[in-house]
């Protein structure tokens, strides 16, 4: 238990669907993050919010659509996804943005599987 | 921009045996350094992590990781491994750039046990 949990665990949708990946932290942070996870490839930055504001979009294509209402959740949307977007989605945050070397925790993950 | 290489992808060790795991960085400050631990289907664990101090830190599950600035290298260890060590391992690097702070992972170790 790292204090931050994603829902669902698994999902599979097709190309023309609409779903959403949810993640809370029960850590008090104020910064939390989207990464990719494929296999063979390093881990992704996709999204940074710091205080419910987004700081950072790692040229994230626009079928992603973040949304943060509180320091305490994280949704990314998904609609019209392609095959490649199946992968591991991990949602993390850390007690600050700006400070150097905060230690971030991740969630367990997202399977996600686009048919 | 800072870097992380792992240059071996895949290691198989018998258990009880010892473990190093590889990992150079590049960066041109002091970095602040993770290595995370994925088991399967699961996210990313923090192991350990150095910021300053001491170059040898030791960890949870008794690894532990040497910094060594010569050689730009942060490489795991543990003295013996069990079977609930199979996993991925991930080395992460974050630069101290006040701003615009980024966690650069590897592409990992795949780490197998065998009896």
């Amino acid at each position: 238990e790292t204090g931050v949990t994603q829902t669902p665990r698994h999902l599979v949708m097709g190309m023309t669907n609409k779903k959403s990946l949810k993640c809370e932290q029960h850590l008090g942070h104020n910064a939390m993050y989207w990464y990719k996870q494929s296999a063979k490839k390093p881990l992704e930055l996709m999204f940074v919010y710091s205080l419910e504001e987004r700081v950072e979009n790692n040229s994230v294509p626009s079928r992603f659509s973040p949304e943060c209402p509180n320091s305490s959740h994280l949704f990314l949307h998904l609609h019209t996804l392609q095959p490649e977007d199946s992968a591991l989605y991990l949602c993390a945050s850390s007690q600050d943005r700006q400070v150097p070397g905060n230690t971030i925790y991740f969630g367990e993950g997202s399977w996600l599987t686009v048919v | 921009a800072q870097s992380v290489t792992q240059p071996d992808i895949h290691i198989t060790v018998s258990e009880g045996a010892s473990l190093e795991l590889r990992c150079n960085y590049s960066y041109g400050a002091t970095p602040y350094l993770f290595w995370y631990v994925q088991s399967p289907g699961q996210g990313l664990q923090l192991l350990l992590k150095y910021f300053s101090g001491d170059t040898l830190v030791q960890g949870i599950k008794g690894f532990e990781a040497e910094f060594k600035r010569s050689q730009s290298s942060f490489n795991l260890r543990k003295p013996s491994v069990h079977w609930s060590d199979a996993a991925e391992y991930f080395c992460a690097v974050v630069g101290v750039n006040f701003g615009n702070e980024k966690l650069t992972f590897g592409t990992g170790t795949r780490l197998t046990i065998i009896p």
